[in-house]
């Protein structure tokens, strides 16, 4: 069965700092392309960020650029984002989805949410 | 940047009726074009991949359709279990989603 876990949200003031982590099981994560998606309260999913099988390119909103860092751990089968200089919002729920055929996202998390505030 | 836009917004349709929603992308994207569904609380659920190719356990009555910058998502007979939000997306590195759209009970 494949499962897709976050973790490491929570409630963090405006400029702060967290690390979420997605941990994989039920196929070769290590053969996978992953993504970062988010979706604000009440609104639609916006892409973040995506990563390669190695980790050697990385790409990411425009939005996130500079503050966000994607990385993965293969030997753990874990997906991280590193979310520095946080606002307001980006407060939202944080999925990780594997990328699948013709750069589909067949696999998803249940997510975790951010929230940030004072 | 290639932008998505979903209409409707919104839809009120009956158990077994045939609901479309459009996508349309402001560049010609190809079939690279993927429709996901999404109930309240849950991850998104892909349904449709390469504009037309259906998911692996997606009923039969899902169906898409387009090429280049227009595509169609159909449910060709409702039921109770596809009332959701639907969402379009430009399928690849950099993808961008559509705004959805809400299928609501008549």
């Amino acid at each position: 069965e494949v499962q897709l876990v976050e973790s490491g949200g929570g409630l963090v003031q405006p400029g702060g700092s967290l690390r979420l982590s997605c941990g994989v099981s039920g196929f070769t994560f290590s053969s996978s392309w992953m993504f970062w998606v988010r979706q604000a309260p009440g609104q639609g999913l916006f892409w973040v960020s995506r990563i390669n099988i190695d980790g050697s390119s990385t790409g990411y909103a425009d939005s996130v650029r500079g503050r966000f860092t994607i990385s993965r751990d293969n030997s753990k089968n874990t997906l991280y984002l590193h979310m520095n200089s946080l606002r307001v919002e980006d407060t939202a729920m944080y999925y990780c989805a594997r990328v699948g055929s013709s750069w589909s996202n067949d696999y998803w998390g249940q997510g975790t949410l951010v929230t940030v505030s004072s | 940047d290639i932008q998505m836009t979903q209409s409707p917004s919104s839809v009120s349709a009956s158990v077994g009726d045939r609901v479309t929603i459009t996508c349309r992308a402001s560049q010609d994207i190809d079939n690279w074009l993927a429709w996901y569904q999404q109930k309240p609380g849950k991850a998104p659920k892909l349904l449709i991949y390469a504009a037309s190719r259906l998911q692996s356990g997606v009923p039969s009555r899902f169906s898409g359709s387009g090429s280049g910058t227009d595509f169609t998502l159909t449910i060709s007979s409702l039921q109770p279990e596809d009332f959701a939000t639907y969402y379009c997306q430009q399928a690849n590195s950099f993808p961008r989603f559509g705004g959805g759209t809400k299928v609501e009970i008549k």
